[in-house]
Formats: structure tokens, sequence, C-alpha cells
């Protein structure tokens, strides 16, 4: 089983949509867990952490499932500018950060 | 906002050639990292240095890659015989203390072996 693993996508929405993204991770004792963006041929940005309660910043909110091992981000009333590679992400035991392959998103007017 | 610096940004070479790719963290960082991504691929883990030494490596990291921190302020990733496969964007992070603490990235450095 792939450490972590997403949907590749690509996800085509309209403007103002609202689109969920899926993380499945393999490492049980996995402790930080974030979303990063990817821009074509940039260095990934943090987006956001994801917190066990839950967390939301304006449009995005991040949900973590420790007992399925699954992490999720909701982006809703989508912006061209959120036209991005969506990578999850979880920290390894030094402090290394484990991505997935990336979820790609289009959004479209 | 503070920012990792990266050199330079985009290193042809021919197979089995030596290459340096450099790196300038944060002033104030204490744990600096490198991670690849290929073409298409995930970003990938590679190595990272605290306190003078390497405190992780992943089997991407062979001896072929070495790394070290000649000053204060550079780190660099030194590839011994580039090879076709070693192609890639590589990019520089660094981060402050705590494992808690968010990894700055620098901007990359796409390696192109011919």
């Amino acid at each position: 089983r792939k450490e972590v693993e997403q949907d590749p996508g690509p996800f085509n929405v309209p403007e103002g949509a609202t689109v969920a993204f899926n993380c499945t991770y393999s490492n049980s004792a996995s402790q930080s867990f974030f979303w990063y963006r990817q821009d074509c041929r940039k260095e990934p940005k943090l987006l956001m952490s994801v917190y066990s309660s839950g967390n939301e910043d304006g449009r995005f909110t991040a949900q973590l499932n420790r007992a399925s091992q699954y992490i999720s981000l909701l982006i809703r009333d989508s912006k061209l500018s959120d036209s991005a590679t969506y990578l999850c992400v979880v920290r390894g035991s030094q402090g290394n950060l484990i991505f997935g392959k990336g979820t790609k998103l289009s959004v479209k007017p | 906002e503070p920012e990792v610096t990266q050199t330079p940004s985009h290193q042809v070479t021919q197979m089995g050639q030596e290459v340096i790719l450099r790196c300038v963290p944060i002033s104030n960082h204490l744990y600096f990292y490198w991670y690849r991504q290929i073409l298409g691929q995930k970003v990938e883990f590679l190595v990272s240095f605290y306190n003078n030494e390497i405190s992780e490596k992943s089997e991407i990291f062979d001896d072929q890659f070495s790394v070290e921190r000649p000053d204060g302020s550079n780190f660099t990733l030194k590839i011994r015989s580039t090879k076709l496969e070693d192609s890639a964007m590589y990019f520089c992070a660094s981060r402050f203390q705590t494992t808690n603490e968010k990894l700055f990235f620098g901007s990359g450095t796409q390696l192109s072996v011919l």
C-alpha cells in the first residue's frame, strides 16, 4: 500500500463550484497532516495543516479521520486561481514530509 | 516572508558529470532537507540534515549523493556521477526547530541530464 494515496484527477469544475479531495495514508502512527498546493513547475506551498477536530480557513476546510486513516480537503466557491495540484502530505518520524502524488484541479470560467 | 534561495534555477549536465546544487536556507533555521520531483511524479524525500550531519535519508539517497553545509549559510547537494534518471526538480527546504514547524521550500533547481 502506498504511504499516501490520492485520486490523481483531474477535477474540472466551473467557477463557484464546491470540490472535495480525499487522501488515505498507510502509517497509523502518523501524527501530522497537511495539504499543500503546487502550481506547475513550482515549489509546494503549505495550504493548511489538518487537525483531528477539523479546521477551516476561509473557503478551505480540512478533515482528518484517524480511525480510517483518511484526510479530506473541501474547497467552496472555487476561483480560477484555485487551479493547481493539491498535495496530501504526512509527516514522517524524523520530521521529513511524505507526499502524495497530488490531485489536479482545473477551475473553468 | 523569509525565503529559501536555490541556485541555479536550471542546470544542464552530461551523463557521468558531477553537479552541485546550492541552497541558502533561512538564516535561523536548524533543519535542512532535499527533496526531488521527477516530471509527473510525486515529491520525494532525499535527505534531512541537522547539527552538521545527516539525520535521515531515503533509499534514493545512495552513494552517488552527498550533502554538505560548508559554511554557516550554504547547504549543498552533490551528485557525483549523474545518470539520466537523475533528471528532476530538486527542492531544498528548511525549518527552525520542532517537527511541527512550517517547512519552507526553495523554488527549486531543474536538473537536466543529457
